[in-house]
Order: structure tokens, then sequence, then C-alpha cells
């Protein structure tokens, strides 16, 4: 069966460094998102990204965060100066359609960022 | 605002005994509704769906949820529990654009 695989599944960094958290999605699946849940609260959206360029982003998603599908079969999430609080885990999933159309988005096992 | 709402943190059953997870949403055009369940060091797995038509819907592992617009709700019920369903359940909410809107999820236990 066709997944989302993730990698690393736990990474530790310190505060101030930059981390690429790596996803790929399922070989034909056309939309990609990235989700996070900090530990004890809800899964929030982060971002979408479709035709090589970002749908939809939510309030978390500022400057320091950046997503890229570098090579046609990884999705990237950046984190540019992580922060005590971008402890989490992160969810990349992706989907065949999007939208009004979107009939399931399938999630990889997730990273979990520890910032120190 | 779109919003999903999952009262109960924790709920433990008794295996064998029957299960019910509430889930209320607030949502402004007709909502696609979703069940996940998170396994301990696992990912998000994708239970049931509602888009349209019969409001009772059919998923994997036993599990069946009721949309019922009148009371916004999209309750999770399972006739008999196993011990392999404690997990965390993740009620959510999409529609017109990309994104899904989980709830906090209830994390379930099970005696045995």
């Amino acid at each position: 069966e066709p997944e989302v695989t993730q990698t690393p599944s736990h990474q530790v960094t310190q505060m101030g460094q930059e981390v690429i958290l790596r996803c790929v999605p399922i070989s034909n699946h056309l939309y990609f998102y990235w989700y996070r849940q900090i530990l004890g609260q809800k899964v929030e959206f982060l971002v979408s990204f479709y035709n090589n360029e970002i749908s939809e982003k939510s309030e978390i998603f500022d400057d320091q965060f950046s997503v890229e599908r570098p090579d046609g079969s990884n999705f990237t999430l950046k984190i540019r100066s992580t922060k005590l609080e971008d402890s989490a885990m992160y969810f990349c999933a992706s989907s065949s359609q999007g939208g009004r159309s979107n009939t399931e988005a399938f999630f990889g096992q997730g990273t979990r960022l520890t910032v120190v | 605002a779109q919003s999903v709402t999952q009262p109960d943190i924790h709920i433990t059953v008794s295996e064998g005994a029957s299960l019910e997870l509430r889930c209320n949403y607030s949502y402004g055009a007709t909502p696609y509704l979703f069940w996940y369940v998170q396994s301990p060091g696992q990912g998000l797995q994708l239970l049931l769906k509602y888009f349209s038509g019969d409001t009772l819907v059919q998923g994997i592992k036993g599990f069946e949820a009721e949309f019922k617009r009148s009371q916004s709700s999209f309750n999770l019920r399972k006739p008999s529990v196993h011990w392999s369903d404690a997990a965390e359940y993740f009620c959510a909410v999409g529609g017109g654009d990309d994104k899904i809107i989980f709830g906090k999820g209830t994390r379930l236990h099970i005696l045995p």
C-alpha cells in the first residue's frame, strides 16, 4: 500500500539552528501539506503546496518557515532559526486532489522535533 | 470560524463494551468530516469520512459515524471495542479550501 514517508522520525536541535524535515509523498499525488502537533494539543495546519507553489498557509507559517519540492519526489519543510516553541510533531500529508475535491489526505508517521 | 470540538479528552471503556466518541463542528458551508486515529508512535490513519449521501458512514476496523446536521455532530461509534483500539482519535472538518481543521483529540483507554 502506498504511504507517505517522513525522515527523520526524531530530530533534536539547538535553538537558533536550521532544520529541514523531509517527506516523500505518495508518487502520483499532487497536493502536499504540512501540519504540526504540539505535545498535548491538536493537529494544526501549516501550509499546503500545489504546482510548485504555496496554495495556502496559516498564521503559524511565518517567515521562519519555508517549503520546497526540490527534486520531484521529496517535499521539505525548513525552519530557519528554530525556537523552543517549534518543538512539536510535524506531519506531512499528500492527496491526489485538493480543495472541494479533496477526498483523502494521507499522513506520514511524523517527525518529532525537539528544540533545546 | 471553522472549528471542531471533541468534549472528551479521555475515555475509558472495558474491552467488548460499546464506544461513542463525540464530535461537534462549526463550519459555514457543507462540511467534509473525517475521523483519524493515531496509535502511539504512529501517524494519522483515516478511519472514515463523510462527504455527502448516507449520513451513516462505515469505516475501517468496525467503526462507523453518523452525520447529524441539526446537531452539527459527527460522533464515532463502535459496537464492541478491542484492546488494540486504544489510541488517540481525532475528528476533523474540511471543505472549500485545502486545509483540514482538527479537534484536540480524545484518548481512548481500554480496560481488560
